[in-house]
């Protein structure tokens, strides 16, 4: 069965204090993983798209990586608009119309 | 740009009762998905809809029916609703019929089953 990971369930941060988000998997095989920011209230939004073990990708503060188990989601001099629910989730070979979700982390940025 | 819109935003029914909840967007996706969001768990999928007149049943599709009225629009019903219904329901669509596509996300309907 696939299974999608998420540490820590929440994290709060200074201002200013980077740190990493984790997104392990455990599938057979990997069509694409997916990270998306969700807001209290509001329907979650994308971020990145992953494809392949050593891939990365930035937006701003962000940076998403991919090895063959795990995701991180580094997060560099955070400010206090950066706090949100970060989700992850991974297509599989042959669910091309289903995503598996993880239960996502809850980042507080602290002014 | 509107782009997912979902009503009702927040919905009280007594178990046993029905009701229908809406999306329609205005993208021109081929794609439409219902999702269910509960406290620890991931969202999951209920239904999902690759092209107008189609419909397919998700991960959790038990005690609701869908209709995708038109390329824009794709409806969730509850028939008889349960207290284990009670969670925040999203909508979302993409441009293609499946496959590595961002999921557009509408802003949810908060639903409790008392």
């Amino acid at each position: 069965e696939d299974q999608v990971t998420q540490s820590p369930e929440a994290l709060r941060l200074q201002e200013g204090e980077s740190s990493s988000l984790n997104c392990s998997y455990t599938v057979s095989g990997l069509r694409g993983l997916f990270w998306y920011r969700q807001d209290p209230g509001k329907g979650p939004e994308f971020l990145f798209t992953l494809y392949s073990a050593g891939e990365e990708k930035e937006k701003e503060r962000l940076k998403a990586t991919l090895t063959k188990k795990e995701s991180f989601l580094h997060i560099t001099a955070p400010k206090p608009e950066d706090s949100a629910t970060y989700l992850c989730a991974v297509q599989v070979p042959g669910s091309a119309r289903q995503l598996t979700f993880g239960s996502g982390t809850q980042l507080t940025v602290l002014p | 740009n509107a782009g997912v819109t979902q009503t009702p935003k927040f919905q009280v029914l007594k178990t046993g009762q029905s009701m229908t909840l809406q999306c329609a967007q205005d993208m021109n996706h081929n794609s439409m998905y219902w999702y269910r969001q509960d406290p620890g768990m991931g969202l999951r999928l209920i239904y999902y809809s690759a092209s107008e007149g189609t419909t397919d049943k998700g991960e959790v599709p038990n005690g609701y029916n869908v209709s995708r009225l038109n390329k824009r629009e794709f409806s969730l019903r509850l028939e008889s609703a349960a207290p284990s219904q009670t969670s925040v329901y999203f909508c979302a669509s993409i441009p293609g019929r499946g496959g590595n596509e961002k999921l557009f996300f509408g802003s949810g309907t908060q639903l409790s089953v008392l």
